[in-house]
């Protein structure tokens, strides 16, 4: 059991580039969501996912985009880079019951 | 609106020492609660959590958790800190329980002296 996988660790970008931080779960929680952590302000929330199909916006969802098409993934994309987003991303899932499970995070700085 | 308040950005305990990291939550009923501690260059590992029942709450490595309903608050503890345990604390609120997402503190850094 992997758990919650996230990739890349870490990823440099210019400003103005897109790209993609990759979440995939291999417990099959049907819920899913993504955080960014930034100093003194802790986790905030920027998307989730309550199951395949169905996504929803959190606290900071501007510049991001999220689709859920299987149970398994919850892939987060930027898709035009800013410096406002240097920030250590990370993905969750759970079941109904279950507490949240972390993966280890994107290290991610826009230059 | 859901809050979590982490009063205590910074402490320094000695080892052995015990210890008591505060946090203060705003919803409007009862939460779910939960102690998440983060290891430099680490993702967040569980500590605790509290969904309903005994206010006492027992984790892993030795820490306990007290839900205080009429303080808001869900104080976590551990009666004799390591060395290991320097770290950064988070507590975390779940209030919508449909969406299974967290509201969490800003975080408290534990240092630990030997």
């Amino acid at each position: 059991n992997a758990g919650v996988t996230q990739t890349p660790k870490f990823q440099v970008l210019k400003t103005g580039q897109s790209m993609t931080l990759q979440c995939a779960q291999d417990m099959n929680h049907e819920y899913m969501s993504w955080y960014r952590q930034d100093p003194g302000m802790g986790l905030r929330l920027i998307h989730y996912s309550v199951g395949a199909g169905i996504t929803d916006q959190g606290e900071v969802p501007n510049g991001y985009n999220v689709s859920r098409s299987t149970t398994e993934d919850f892939p987060l994309r930027l898709l035009s880079a800013a410096p406002s987003q240097t920030s250590v991303y990370f993905c969750a899932s759970s079941g109904s019951q279950s507490p949240l499970h972390f993966g280890n995070g994107t290290r991610l700085t826009v230059t | 609106a859901q809050s979590v308040t982490q009063p205590d950005i910074h402490i320094t305990v000695s080892e052995g020492a015990s210890l008591e990291l505060r946090c203060n939550y705003s919803y409007g009923a009862t939460p779910y609660l939960f102690w998440y501690v983060q290891s430099p260059g680490q993702g967040l590992q569980l500590l605790l959590k509290y969904f309903s029942g005994d206010t006492l709450v027992q984790g892993i490595k030795g820490f306990e958790a007290e839900f205080k309903r009429s303080q808001s608050s869900f104080n976590l503890r551990k009666p004799s800190v390591h060395w290991s345990d320097a770290a950064e604390y988070f507590c975390a609120l779940e209030g919508d329980t449909g969406r299974r997402a967290l509201t969490f503190g800003s975080g408290t850094r534990l240092q630990v002296q030997p």
